[in-house]
């Protein structure tokens, strides 16, 4: 079945860094991905859409400052959270919209801990 | 705000088949009902989907309504590794972009 990468699986960074993950569509064309956060034992909350070619659309109370979305390829959507804090300490999923069937598949998962 | 409703946990037992359900009164024409689970720390993995016929498939069977407004996740034989919390989620398909709105989901813990 398709494929969704996400990298790093975990990471640990200190405050006020910023940590770059990545998600890519292993064997299908995306133009649309999804980032989502969860925290433990909460479902997941949708963060943005990520469009190819375009600006990521952000759900209401994200700050697109502070979460960057880039999506420059059909396979590859990136967030990078800037000036990490404690409370950015998260796990972030996303998923992608195999542009050929409309099916959508996730990611496996990025652990974000902030120190 | 997510479009469907679950319980918040159940429990079966191992063997036995655990039956999932979930309301999604609104429920609109072109919209079909997704069934995701997602085992702790990984994430969410794809079950079964369907529009208004019953579907089934080597994981699990999806009985949907007449009136399409509630559904009904089946697993038949449960087992321990089938714990985790499942979702079911109305979305537009097929080529459609549209977000996926988690609800909170229900947690089935199967017990041996």
């Amino acid at each position: 079945g398709a494929v969704v990468s996400q990298h790093p699986s975990r990471v640990i960074c200190k405050s006020g860094t910023s940590v770059k993950i990545e998600c890519r569509s292993l064997d299908f064309q995306a133009t649309t991905m999804f980032w989502y956060r969860q925290f433990p034992k909460k479902s997941l909350m949708l963060m943005a859409t990520s469009n190819e070619g375009s600006k990521a659309t952000y759900e209401q109370g994200v700050e697109k400052d502070k979460f960057l979305i880039n999506h420059a390829s059909l396979t590859l959507s990136t967030l990078t959270v800037t000036s990490a804090h404690p409370e950015d300490s998260s796990f972030y999923i996303c998923s992608a919209v195999d542009v050929m069937t409309g099916e959508l598949f996730f990611g496996e998962g990025s652990r974000l801990t902030v120190l | 705000d997510a479009k469907t409703t679950q319980p918040t946990s159940m429990d079966c037992a191992e063997g036995r088949a655990a039956n999932l359900p979930c309301n999604h009164s609104t429920i609109s024409g072109n919209e079909y009902v997704y069934w995701y689970r997602q085992i702790h720390s990984q994430g969410p993995q794809y079950i079964i989907h369907g529009l208004k016929n019953n579907e089934t498939n080597e994981m699990a069977s999806l009985i949907i309504t007449e009136d399409r407004k509630s559904s009904t996740l089946i697993l038949p034989h449960a087992t321990l590794r089938d714990t985790a919390v499942y979702y079911c989620i109305v979305r537009v398909k097929p080529g459609n972009t549209g977000k996926l709105i988690f609800g909170q989901g229900t947690t089935l813990q199967v017990k041996p």
